[in-house]
């Protein structure tokens, strides 16, 4: 089975402007979350799609938000970057729920912002 | 509430042991471990569920005491493989996985 995919793996934004970025976890698994990692705050758990609803939400202002598709491959959106959204972002997906059962992650992409 | 991980940093040498402490304020449900190398994805090692049992793999383990709200992650006999930043996350059932900050683990020859 392939892994969960992340596009792009790279981007570099100016202040101001706005970002999408895409996951596409593994077949057969509906639950995606989202976390946000920095070297000084490490995973901060953004947000978790199941069956296209919002299920949890992590403590983050409104500037982020995101979205699941039928077929289960989320996007997440960020307006009016600032620089301390710099970061590697990183989905994962599982099975039913996020919470028991494991949760597999991509690579990430890598957010600069100038 | 993040839950909170001890050591921050250890550094061992070849063949010997290491434990990891991973602390919550809630009542816990469940506990995920995972490595991180540089540059790469966590990587998922185990789960442990509410019940206090312990698992593990090779020379990898961990223990649940949810009386204590803790867990414990063993690696004996370390190889230099073992290097990388180790995470414990934690759920209250069906809830959010909150990761802790992570204990930074370096296996030197």
């Amino acid at each position: 089975k392939a892994g969960v995919t992340q596009t792009p793996r790279y981007l570099i934004k100016t202040r101001g402007q706005q970002v999408t970025l895409s996951c596409s976890p593994i077949s057969g698994h509906r639950s995606v979350s989202w976390y946000q990692q920095t070297p000084g705050q490490g995973l901060q758990f953004l947000f978790e799609y199941f069956s296209e609803t919002q299920r949890n939400k992590g403590n983050f202002p409104g500037r982020f938000s995101g979205r699941q598709f039928s077929n289960s491959r989320s996007e997440m959106n960020v307006s009016t970057l600032e620089l301390g959204d710099s970061a590697l972002y990183l989905c994962a997906s599982s099975l039913p729920s996020g919470g028991e059962e494991t949760q597999y992650f991509g690579p990430g992409t890598r957010l600069l912002v100038l | 509430q993040q839950p909170v991980q001890s050591p921050q940093a250890v550094i061992l040498r070849e063949g010997e042991d290491a434990v990891i402490n991973c602390s919550s304020s809630k009542a816990l449900y469940s506990v995920h471990w995972y490595r991180q190398k540089h540059g790469e994805a966590p990587v998922f090692l185990m789960i442990l569920l509410k019940g206090g049992e312990q698992k593990g793999h090779d020379k990898i383990s961990a223990s649940f005491n949810e009386k204590k709200q803790q867990s414990s992650l063993y690696l004996t006999a370390s190889q230099l493989s073992y290097s990388g930043t180790y995470f414990c996350g934690t759920s209250n059932q069906g809830g959010k996985l909150i990761f802790g900050q992570g204990t930074e683990l370096s296996v030197k020859p």
